[in-house]
């Protein structure tokens, strides 16, 4: 099984400044992660997949980076609506989640 | 604007199966896999299983002997079934759309969830 490692688990960023929000694999992945935005109460939202492509819809201050096993997702400048939890997935070899960071504002 | 909606009993006795539903709305249920996730309190989500439209299935190896999902195109819907169940199992477990463009696979469409408890 691969393990998905995020870092770190809480981040406080300051409205308009950048989040840099890190995901790492036990092993390789190749580009083969996608990463997710979650709110309380609400769905999982598909932001990043393919490690560096943005889902439709998905603001372009939302990118992701990143192979093997070290990911990378920024948020350029954060707006109120961005603060929430953010998982990676791996689908490299079936699929497995991280264990979230939490953006919060600071 | 497609959207999922799981439904079932918020709470099943150690030893029963738990049975849940995905409504698929907004779109069509054929052409696609479906997932479904589950997310203990304070635990990463973990993947169950998938189901294509066509009826073919998936199961995540840890959990495969106690799973079995099948789907109903004509309803739009697609369930899961998890037999044998303990307290392990109690967890908000959600439904997903599973885009499978390879290499790519990823859940494009999630449910908001559904909270299963598991107590007698």
């Amino acid at each position: 099984e691969i393990v998905m490692t995020q870092s770190p688990a809480t981040l406080s960023v300051s409205p308009g400044e950048r989040a840099t929000l890190s995901c790492r694999a036990s092993q390789s992945v190749t580009s083969n992660l996608a990463w997710y935005q979650q709110k309380p109460g609400q769905a999982p939202r598909l932001l990043i997949y393919g490690a560096s492509t943005r889902a439709t819809g998905i603001p372009a201050r939302f990118s992701g980076s990143g192979s093997g096993t070290e990911f990378t997702l920024t948020i350029s400048s954060l707006q109120s609506e961005d603060f929430a939890v953010y998982y990676c997935q791996q689908y490299n070899t079936w699929y497995s989640f991280g264990q979230g960071t939490k953006l919060e504002i600071k | 604007q497609m959207q999922l909606q799981e439904s079932g009993p918020g709470l099943v006795k150690p030893s029963e199966t738990l049975s849940l539903t995905c409504t698929v709305s907004g779109g069509s249920i054929s052409s696609y896999y479906w997932s479904w996730i589950r997310q203990p309190a304070g635990e990463r989500m973990e993947w169950i299983g998938r189901v294509h439209a066509t009826g073919g299935t998936s199961y995540n190896p840890s959990l495969k002997s106690r799973i079995t999902m099948s789907i109903d195109s004509s309803e739009n819907q697609f369930f899961l079934k998890i037999t044998s169940v303990t307290a392990a199992d109690t967890a908000v477990y959600y439904c997903a759309r599973l885009i499978a463009a390879r290499p790519h696979y990823y859940m494009d469409v999630w449910g908001k969830g559904t909270t299963v408890a598991v107590s007698s």
